[in-house]
């Protein structure tokens, strides 16, 4: 069945550091995939979408590119912030299943000290 | 645009206790879910409706029951309460299950305390 694997955390970086988040994925058919954040105390909210192989989503300096081939899609920012706190989700969307269609990670939680 | 409104925001119960959930949607979407978040479990699906009249089990339903009378609302509904059932319940909809680019809208949760 379909499944998706995130990098277990928690995650403590320092202020303008690189971050990447990894994320890795089993599907039966070809999935849309998604990251979400989650602020404390908040619902999830969508951070960016790759709907095939070799797209890249962006949003807000986050990125990440769908690769079909290692199955991967990894979230990197170049220079975190303090207000990037948050647990970080990623997730798939596919159509080739019956019923429920969406698959979650476990969550990532990301702390940025000043 | 109001997205997804889940109503109580807190709430506390004995056990044995029943109570619902609302959840309700402005965006017409066919898709709807109930999952639950508990500490280092991430998201686990309860019950999930790909449209009105619609509904399916997920990964934990028991002690839970959902129905979807209209595209707009998806009440989620504990029986009789127990102290295992304390979490945070979000629910989340999305425009169609037969379109897998459509990410899911999540509504701010309901953080439930059963003692």
């Amino acid at each position: 069945g379909d499944s998706v694997t995130q990098m277990e955390g928690p995650v403590t970086l320092s202020e303008e550091a690189f971050l990447t988040i990894n994320c890795t994925y089993t599907a039966t058919g070809y999935p849309s995939l998604f990251w979400y954040v989650q602020y404390p105390g908040e619902g999830l909210q969508l951070l960016l979408k790759a709907t095939k192989a070799d797209d890249k989503g962006s949003n807000k300096g986050f990125e990440a590119t769908y690769r079909k081939e290692t199955t991967s899609f990894h979230l990197e920012k170049g220079s975190v912030q303090v207000s990037d706190s948050a647990v970080y989700f990623c997730a798939l969307s596919d159509p080739k299943n019956t019923g429920n269609q969406f698959y979650f990670g476990t969550g990532t939680s990301l702390t940025v000290i000043p | 645009n109001a997205g997804v409104t889940q109503t109580p925001k807190f709430q506390v119960l004995k056990t044995g206790q029943s109570m619902t959930l609302q959840c309700a949607q402005d965006m017409n979407h066919e898709y709807m879910s109930w999952y639950r978040q508990d500490p280092g479990m991430g998201l686990r699906l309860i019950h999930y409706s790909v449209g009105a009249g619609i509904t399916d089990q997920g990964e934990v339903p028991n002690g839970y029951n959902v129905s979807r009378s209209t595209t707009e609302d998806f009440p989620l509904r504990l029986l009789s309460a127990a102290p295992s059932q304390t979490s945070v319940y979000f629910c989340a909809s999305s425009y169609s299950y037969a379109v897998s680019n459509q990410p899911q809208h999540f509504g701010d949760g309901t953080r439930l305390s059963i003692l």
